[in-house]
């Protein structure tokens, strides 16, 4: 089983659409991840949750959305896409909050075009 | 915030050789160093972690270094393979300990 699962893998969309990531851990962690690697490959967290409540939101612009329904989920909806917005997005869990080690999922590809 | 600086950006060896990538980090708050490989089109995965109570750990050919007073830690790998290439990562806690910030990353190759 994998221990943390997003969908779709890949997603290909145009400018100003909306879209949404989805993503399960099955680890029994407590806090919950998103970060974004862009075409340089670095990896820039943008969200995090620990027990469904948001703790940390890095200057991502508001059109970024994090919803968390469960400790075991953390969904990722995206308004009015833009072409900046083209990067792979990884789900992560860890036990505790920056302090243990991330599990990642194998990540969401996003081209917007 | 925490800052997280990795060098070299690249680093090609022979099969054989030892590879060094070292990080300086900004927050001396920081408790927890983990090290991450990534493989071209794949996730990251944890392949060492040390934490700030702790000068070195070792893991086969890998092993890990911490020195606090300088705010730097390092990735040593020893007789190098072509299946250690991939892009590495460091990482350290940031100063809340809410999450973990990444260097920018080194990709290694290792030429046969």
């Amino acid at each position: 089983d994998t221990a943390v699962s997003q969908t779709p893998k890949y997603l290909v969309t145009q400018m100003g659409n909306d879209k949404s990531i989805k993503c399960e851990q099955n680890l029994g962690h407590d806090t919950m991840y998103w970060y974004k690697q862009d075409s340089k490959k670095f990896l820039k967290i943008m969200f995090s949750y620990n027990n469904k409540e948001l703790i940390i939101n890095e200057t991502v612009p508001n059109r970024f959305s994090p919803k968390s329904p469960d400790k075991a989920h953390l969904n990722l909806h995206i308004n009015s896409l833009e072409l900046g917005d083209s990067a792979v997005y990884f789900c992560a869990s860890s036990q505790d909050e920056g302090g243990s080690p991330l599990h990642f999922g194998n990540g969401t590809r996003l081209t917007v075009t | 915030g925490e800052n997280v600086e990795q060098h070299p950006s690249t680093l090609s060896v022979q099969e054989g050789d030892s590879a060094v990538i070292k990080c300086t980090y900004s927050d001396s708050a920081s408790n927890y160093f983990p090290w991450y490989k990534q493989e071209l089109g794949k996730r990251p995965q944890l392949i060492i972690d040390i934490r700030s109570n702790v000068g070195e750990k070792k893991d086969q050919r890998i092993a890990v270094t911490l020195n606090k007073t300088a705010k730097h830690f390092s990735l040593h790998i020893t007789e190098t393979q072509p299946e250690d290439s991939a892009v590495y990562f460091c990482a350290a806690s940031n100063q809340a300990g809410t999450a973990l910030i990444f260097g920018k990353g080194t990709t290694l190759s290792v030429s046969s």
